[in-house]
């Protein structure tokens, strides 16, 4: 059974598409986030969302928009894409509070031409 | 703001002894975790030291904790081709509510 498990695992798409990835967890966590892995294999929070509510929010183009239907989901939703915005993006989920142990997904690999 | 160094590469032998370094900035942290990415592959939790312990050993990996100094260092012992990945050290930002990575540090094992 996959603990966090993200769709599609790559994603190639044009300059100016809007595309969504999917993030879902089975480890009844409260917390999912929303990394970002650019080509140097730097890893960046983009968004926290504990419990369905937005906690973290960090200085993300409004292009991106996460979307959490309930707390084993979350998804990215990207409008206009553009060609910096190819990275690896990579879910996870944790149980919140002062331990912040985070549960990876296998990441989607996405590409703007 | 929260910031945690370590150095890109790291080049060792099958069979010796690896040791990677990593500092942080926010003492406050309760945590302080490593993560090994394999190419292609998500991150996977290794380990974790609690910030009040000096020393963490698990199987090959020993984890030192020098708060004074925020200081956090991995050893793997007996280094294995199979241990060739990126190895991310990671704070918790100060309210707690997300990882602060560092740049990774990519090992390479040589047979």
């Amino acid at each position: 059974d996959t603990a966090v498990s993200q769709t599609p695992k790559y994603l190639v798409t044009q300059m100016g598409n809007d595309k969504s990835i999917k993030c879902e967890q089975n480890l009844g966590h409260d917390t999912m986030y929303w990394y970002k892995q650019d080509s140097k294999k730097f890893l960046k929070i983009m968004f926290s969302y504990n419990n369905k509510e937005l906690i973290i929010n960090e200085t993300v183009p409004n292009r991106f928009s996460p979307k959490s239907p309930d707390k084993a989901h979350l998804n990215l939703h990207i409008n206009s894409l553009e060609l910096g915005d190819s990275a690896v993006y990579f879910c996870a989920s944790s149980r919140g509070g002062s331990t912040t142990e985070a549960f990876f997904g296998q990441g989607t690999r996405l590409t703007v031409v | 703001g929260e910031d945690v160094e370590q150095s890109l590469f790291l080049s060792v032998r099958e069979g010796d002894s690896s040791v990677i370094n990593c500092t942080y900035t926010d003492s406050s942290s309760t945590y302080l975790y490593w993560y090994k990415q394999e190419p292609g592959a998500g991150l996977q939790l290794l380990t974790y030291i609690f910030s009040n312990m000096d020393m963490k050993q698990d199987q090959r990996l020993t984890v030192l904790l020098n708060k004074k100094d925020k200081h956090l260092s991995l050893r793997i012992a007996d280094t294995q081709t199979g241990d060739s990945a990126i190895y991310f050290c990671a704070e918790s930002n100060q309210a707690g509510t997300a990882l602060i990575f560092g740049k990774g540090t990519t090992l390479s094992v040589s047979s």
